[in-house]
């Protein structure tokens, strides 16, 4: 599976969009992008996946750029609960386990 | 509905002894994985069952882990002869047949050794 790269941390102000993004320059045809969230002292939650095309769920948005080298996981309206360390993972869609790094710590600031 | 549970949340033990960790996924969830976090890192894959069988358990990191699944629901992980470098949050997760894109997470076990 590709190799990604986030940002250690990012702040977001509440209220405010939060927009997180990956780097997947390696990300072969078949691959997919997924993020997951680790809310403090729980286990990682899935939030959306996509091959090339935008999508949207109840809980974020997923852009991807045409090249599909990066994308960007956007929570449009941050609150204090999305306090949490979000993964950008690179898989394909019949694969098994997940290959997590070290993700991207967000603090939602009140 | 009910999600997926580990016990015991909490288990303190000493080096060199044995310890277990209990896995109930979600019902009917076919396939079942095994990770560990350590303080700081992401989760690690372990072990990756579907049914009662170990599809993949190219990330247990020695002899030491064994899990098993013996009916195809609730597994439990094992490890021998517990060292100080075992301790970790051990985290399970089960999906569905139909769709292995979602993971559904446990809240994990902390397993501390002294």
């Amino acid at each position: 599976d590709a190799k990604t790269t986030q940002p250690t941390s990012m702040d977001c102000a509440e209220g405010r969009a939060a927009n997180l993004p990956c780097n997947h320059s390696t990300i072969s045809g078949n691959e997919y992008v997924y993020w997951y969230r680790q809310i403090h002292s729980q286990g990682p939650q899935y939030i959306i996946h996509g091959l090339k095309n935008n999508e949207t769920n109840e809980m974020a948005s997923l852009i991807i750029t045409e090249d599909r080298k990066s994308s960007t996981l956007i929570l449009p309206h941050a609150t204090l609960r999305d306090t949490a360390v979000y993964y950008c993972i690179v898989r394909v869609d019949t694969g098994n386990q997940f290959y997590f790094g070290t993700g991207t710590s967000l603090t939602v600031i009140p | 509905g009910a999600g997926v549970s580990q016990t015991p949340s909490n288990k303190v033990t000493e080096k060199g002894k044995y310890v277990e960790l209990r896995c109930d996924p979600i019902s009917g969830h076919t396939a079942l994985y095994w990770y560990r976090q350590s303080l700081g890192q992401g989760p690690e894959f372990l072990i990756y069952f579907q049914g009662t069988g170990a599809a993949d358990d190219s990330g247990l990191p020695n002899d030491r882990f064994f899990a098993v699944r013996p009916e195809g629901s609730v597994s439990t992980l094992k490890i021998q002869r517990t060292e100080r470098g075992d301790s970790a949050v051990y985290l399970c997760a089960s999906s569905p047949a139909y769709s292995y894109n979602e993971q559904f997470f446990g809240p994990g076990t902390r397993l501390t050794v002294l």
